[in-house]
C-alpha cells in the first residue's frame, strides 16, 4: 500500500522557472526521502530529510517537511530541461521488527526549453 | 564503482513459466530490497533482506513468489508459474544503512504473455 500522495500528479513548467511538488503521508515516521527516475531507468536518491528537521538543501533542491501537517514539498530551483523526470517522495518507517520505505504516487515533471 | 546490478534487464515469457530475476547489491550493503513498479499500483515493496535474513516480506503478493538470499552478494526472485498480472518492471536496491537512502539497480521489464 502506498504512503504518500503527491500533489501535482503532472507539472509542465519553462527552464528557469521553479519546480514545486507535495507530498502527504498518513502515519508517523522517521525519515522521508525524495528520489528521482528518469524514463526507463531506476530510481536516484535525491536528499533525505529526518522527521526532527524542518528544511534541508541540497544544490538546487530545498526540501521541508512539516510533521503536524504529514506533508513535505520539494521546490526545484532554476529548472533545466535535464530535470525532466518523475520524482517520488518515500517515507521512512523504521523500529522492532518494522523497516519500510513507501513510495508516493510520484510527479512527473516536465521542462521545455 | 559498479552500482546494483540486476539480470535480465528485458525479459518476456508465457503464461506458467518460471521467471528467474536476480541482483547484485553493492558490495558492503547488508540491506537489500525488491520492489515492483507498475502503472496502476506504483512501487510496491515486495521483500526486504537484512544481513541476508528475509525481515519482512508482508508485500510478497502471493505463494508464487519467492525471494532468496544465499549470501551478501546475490539475490533472486522467483515467480512460478509467471501469470499476466505479473507484467511488471522489478527493481532491486541496496542499502548500508535500513533507514537510509537505497541505490536501486535499473531494473528488470518483465512481460508475461
Amino acid at each position: 500500500s502506498q504512503q504518500g500522495e503527491e500533489d501535482p500528479q503532472a507539472l509542465s513548467i519553462q527552464e528557469g522557472e521553479n519546480a514545486t511538488m507535495n507530498c502527504s503521508y498518513k502515519t508517523s515516521i522517521n525519515n522521508l526521502q525524495w528520489y528521482r527516475q528518469n524514463s526507463g531507468r531506476g530510481l536516484v536518491h535525491l536528499i533525505l530529510i529526518r522527521s526532527n528537521e524542518r528544511e534541508k538543501h541540497s544544490g538546487r533542491l530545498r526540501v521541508t517537511l512539516d510533521t503536524s501537517k504529514k506533508s513535505s514539498s520539494l521546490l526545484i530551483t532554476a529548472s533545466r530541461a535535464a530535470d525532466t523526470a518523475s520524482y517520488f517522495c518515500a517515507t521512512g518507517v523504521y523500529g522492532g521488527a518494522t523497516n519500510k520505505l513507501i513510495f508516493g504516487t510520484g510527479t512527473l515533471l516536465a521542462v521545455q526549453p | 564503482d559498479a552500482g546494483v546490478i540486476q539480470s535480465p534487464r528485458h525479459e518476456v515469457t508465457e503464461m506458467g513459466q518460471e521467471v528467474t530475476l536476480r541482483c547484485k547489491p553493492i558490495s558492503g550493503h547488508n540491506s537489500l530490497f525488491w520492489y515492483r513498479q507498475t502503472m496502476m499500483r506504483g512501487l510496491e515493496l515486495l521483500i526486504y533482506f537484512n544481513n541476508n535474513v528475509p525481515i519482512d516480506d508482508s508485500g510478497m503478493p502471493e505463494d508464487r513468489f519467492s525471494a532468496k538470499m544465499p549470501n551478501a552478494s546475490f539475490s533472486t526472485l522467483k515467480i512460478q508459474p509467471s501469470e499476466p498480472r505479473d507484467s511488471a518492471v522489478y527493481f532491486c536496491a541496496s542499502s548500508p544503512d535500513p533507514a537510509g537512502e537505497l541505490f536501486f539497480g535499473e531494473g528488470s521489464r518483465l512481460t508475461v504473455l
